[in-house]
């Protein structure tokens, strides 16, 4: 079982609309968690943090459910710049994980 | 990009060659990290230095791939005996500050023919 799963996708979701992806981890120790977003061959880049108090960025919300070990991103009135790659991250000592990726098609 | 240099930005090899894929941050920061990703996959973790040290090298895939961080700055990945199935693209990172957000190069793309 891989540490970090996501469900690949893709998503393919009307402008404007509202998306979610999850993401479980297996690692009861993990300790930090983030979201990354990645371009069609670009690098990824941070997205953002997540804490288990839930945050927001914009139209950004990340949620950590640490009993599930869940991790959750929304994304409100998405744009056509949304369109990308969204990787769901596990730090766990130093040990910096990345999940496969969940894609996300914005239409216009 | 994002204060990492990956040089060289591809490389095509033959099968059975070495190669070193170079990786130069900008300085100031301690922990410096090595993925793999292939096609349609997320970055797979191989390897994290903290200063000279490596910390972590529990992704390595083989005792062909090898990394070093002499003097705290430049990371070197080196892969001996390429294999096909070794072409991906190799990401290198730079920890910020908190030591956990990371801040990628644009990778080295690696063909083994």
């Amino acid at each position: 079982r891989k540490e970090v799963e996501q469900d690949p996708g893709p998503f393919n979701v009307p402008e404007g609309a509202t998306v979610a992806f999850n993401c479980t981890y297996s690692n009861s120790a993990s300790q930090s968690f983030f979201w990354y977003r990645q371009d069609c061959r670009k690098e990824p880049k941070l997205l953002m943090s997540v804490y288990s108090s839930g945050n927001e960025d914009g139209r950004f919300t990340a949620q950590l459910n640490r009993a599930s070990q869940y991790i959750s991103l929304l994304i409100r009135d998405s744009k056509l710049s949304d369109s990308a790659t969204y990787l769901c991250v596990v730090n766990r000592d130093d040990k910096i994980i990345f999940g496969k990726g969940t894609r996300l098609h914005i239409l216009p | 990009g994002a204060g990492v240099s990956q040089t060289p930005s591809n490389k095509v090899t033959e099968k059975g060659k070495y190669v070193e894929l170079r990786c130069d941050p900008i300085s100031g920061h301690t922990a410096l990290y090595w993925y793999r990703q292939s096609l349609g996959q997320g970055p797979e973790f191989l390897i994290y230095f903290q200063g000279t040290g490596a910390a972590d090298d529990s992704g390595l895939p083989n005792d062909r791939f090898f990394a070093v961080r002499p003097e705290g700055s430049v990371s070197t990945l080196k892969i001996q005996r390429t294999e096909r199935g070794d072409s991906a693209v190799y990401l290198c990172a730079r920890a910020g500050q908190d030591g956990e957000k990371l801040f990628f190069g644009s990778g080295t793309q690696l063909s083994v023919l």
